[in-house]
């Protein structure tokens, strides 16, 4: 099963505009991660926020956790076309297994 | 550093063929996961390991999926026999989870894409 729930589904705007794409979760975590995948190929390691953590940045992008929601929001800011992407999120119950649960994730186009 | 790698990187079979995905990981990371990825969702997961000893299995169909890491480097993923509802993209990803420099950090390999016909 699913843990996150990305949304909205698929994002399209402008080069130089800001993206922000939420995720919500349905269990207690010990962190949380942001991975993109470009089309085609495998995911890539973004970001990680710990459940102690409320904000974390990371050049353009900027995620959020609010822990009583049980949500978290990246936004990327002055998005180029590169960003062109889907955007998973994926939470760890800090079992101390390793064992993460994607969502669903968010498509983003980056119109040049 | 080299990445994570797998191949075939495509493959296409008919329903009830077998098909077997290699995937070789980083140096030295512990941890391996095999994920699945039907278009249009997020990755979910088959099996972990953790050296060359099983995680987590309770995701992997375990009538027709086989997985295994012989030495606790290489692994590979068979289906037998396949189905038309096995058609995905199959992730392989590893993760430094010893030692002082145990990370929380997945890296994925490039995926095997599979189309069952």
């Amino acid at each position: 099963s699913q843990q996150g729930e990305e949304d909205p589904q698929a994002l399209s705007i402008q080069e130089g505009e800001n993206a922000t794409m939420n995720c919500s979760y349905k269990t207690s975590i010990n962190n949380l991660q942001w991975y993109r995948q470009n089309s085609g190929r495998g995911l890539v390691h973004l970001i990680l926020i710990r459940s102690n953590e409320r904000e974390k940045h990371s050049g353009r992008l900027r995620v959020t956790l609010d822990t009583s929601k049980k949500s978290s929001s990246l936004l990327i800011t002055a998005s180029r076309a590169a960003d062109t992407a889907s955007y998973f999120c994926a939470t760890d119950r800090g079992s101390g297994t390793y064992k993460y649960i994607f969502g669903t994730g968010t498509r983003l186009k980056v119109l040049a | 550093e080299a990445g994570v790698a797998q191949s075939p990187r495509y493959k296409i079979i008919e329903k009830r063929q077998s098909v077997a995905f290699w995937c070789n990981p980083i140096s030295g990371h512990a941890t391996l996961y095999w994920y699945q990825q039907i278009l249009g969702q997020g990755p979910k997961l088959l099996i972990q390991f953790q050296n060359n000893g099983v995680v987590d299995d309770s995701q992997l169909p375990k009538d027709r999926f086989s997985a295994e890491r012989l030495k606790g480097v290489d692994s590979t993923l068979k289906i037998q026999p396949a189905k038309l509802e096995d058609s995905a993209v199959y992730l392989c990803a590893t993760q430094l989870t010893s030692g002082s420099a145990s990370s929380y950090e997945q890296y994925f390999g490039p995926g095997t894409r599979l189309t069952v016909t």
